[in-house]
C-alpha cells in the first residue's frame, strides 16, 4: 500500500496522560501536514514540514503539542498533559511540493482517532 | 479573514436522484479549490481540483463547476449511489504551503435506498 499511513487508528487515554502519534507519508513526498478535526467540521491546520523543516505551525498547536519529522520521512505528533478539548481526529497529509505546481491534490491519512476520559 | 463556506450543512436524498452542493468562498490570492469526499472515520479522498481558468471537471458521476467572479463552486452529483453518503468538503487554496489551504465545514450527504 503506498497511501499515507497513521497509527494508532484510535486511542483513549485518560486526561493528563501523554499520547503519541505517527504518520508514514507516501514515500516520495517530501511535505507532510498535520490537521486537527472535530466532530462535523472540516479540518484544521495545525503544522506543515518540508522535509525535516518544520516551515509552519498554527496558533492552535499549543505549547503541549509537538511535531518532528527528524529524518524527513515519517512524523509524530505528541501531545503532552491531555486535556477533554484535545479529543479529535487528528489527520496527516502529505504532497510533493511539485504537486503544487501541477496541481495535484494532498494525500490524507485516515487519522487517529483520541478520546479523552 | 480567509473563509469557505458550504451549503447545505446536510443532505438526505433518495437513491438514484441528483443533488448539488455549494461553496463559497473569500480566499485571497486564489490560487486552486478541491473537493474532498470523507467517508465516516476516514481520511478526505480528493474528487476534484480546479485552477482559476477551469470552470468545470468531473470525476465519473461527478462535476465540479467554479465561478472565480462570484467565489462560488459546485459539486453536482448524479445518479447517487448508496456509497456516496459522506461529508464534501471544499478547500480554497492561497499558495503552495500547507497553510494556505482553508476547508469549508463540508456537506454530509445521506443517500437512503
Amino acid at each position: 500500500d503506498t497511501g499515507v499511513s497513521q497509527n494508532p487508528r484510535h486511542k483513549i487515554t485518560k486526561r493528563g496522560q501523554n499520547v503519541t502519534f505517527r504518520c508514514d507519508p507516501i514515500s516520495e513526498h517530501n511535505r507532510l501536514y498535520w490537521y486537527r478535526q472535530t466532530l462535523g467540521q472540516g479540518p484544521e491546520f495545525l503544522t506543515y514540514f518540508q522535509n525535516e523543516a518544520q516551515l509552519e505551525k498554527s496558533r492552535l498547536l499549543s505549547d503541549r503539542f509537538s511535531a518532528e519529522r527528524p529524518k524527513g520521512s515519517f512524523s509524530t505528533l505528541e501531545i503532552q498533559r491531555t486535556e477533554q478539548g484535545d479529543s479529535a481526529m487528528y489527520l496527516c497529509a502529505s504532497s510533493s511540493e511539485n504537486d503544487w505546481l501541477s496541481n495535484q491534490p494532498q494525500h490524507f491519512g485516515d487519522g487517529t482517532r483520541l478520546s479523552i476520559l | 479573514k480567509n473563509q469557505v463556506e458550504q451549503s447545505p450543512q446536510s443532505l438526505i436524498i433518495l437513491e438514484g436522484k441528483n443533488c448539488t452542493l455549494q461553496c463559497n468562498y473569500t480566499v485571497s490570492p486564489f490560487s486552486n479549490l478541491r473537493w474532498y469526499k470523507q467517508d465516516t472515520g476516514r481520511g478526505p479522498v480528493s474528487l476534484t481540483i480546479m485552477t482559476f481558468s477551469e470552470n468545470t471537471k468531473s470525476n465519473g458521476r461527478y462535476t465540479a463547476t467554479l465561478d472565480a467572479d462570484t467565489k462560488q463552486s459546485s459539486l453536482h452529483i448524479t445518479a447517487s449511489q448508496l456509497s456516496d453518503s459522506a461529508s464534501y468538503i471544499c478547500v480554497v487554496s492561497a499558495g503552495n504551503a500547507g497553510n494556505m489551504l482553508t476547508f469549508g465545514g463540508g456537506t454530509r450527504l445521506m443517500v437512503k435506498p
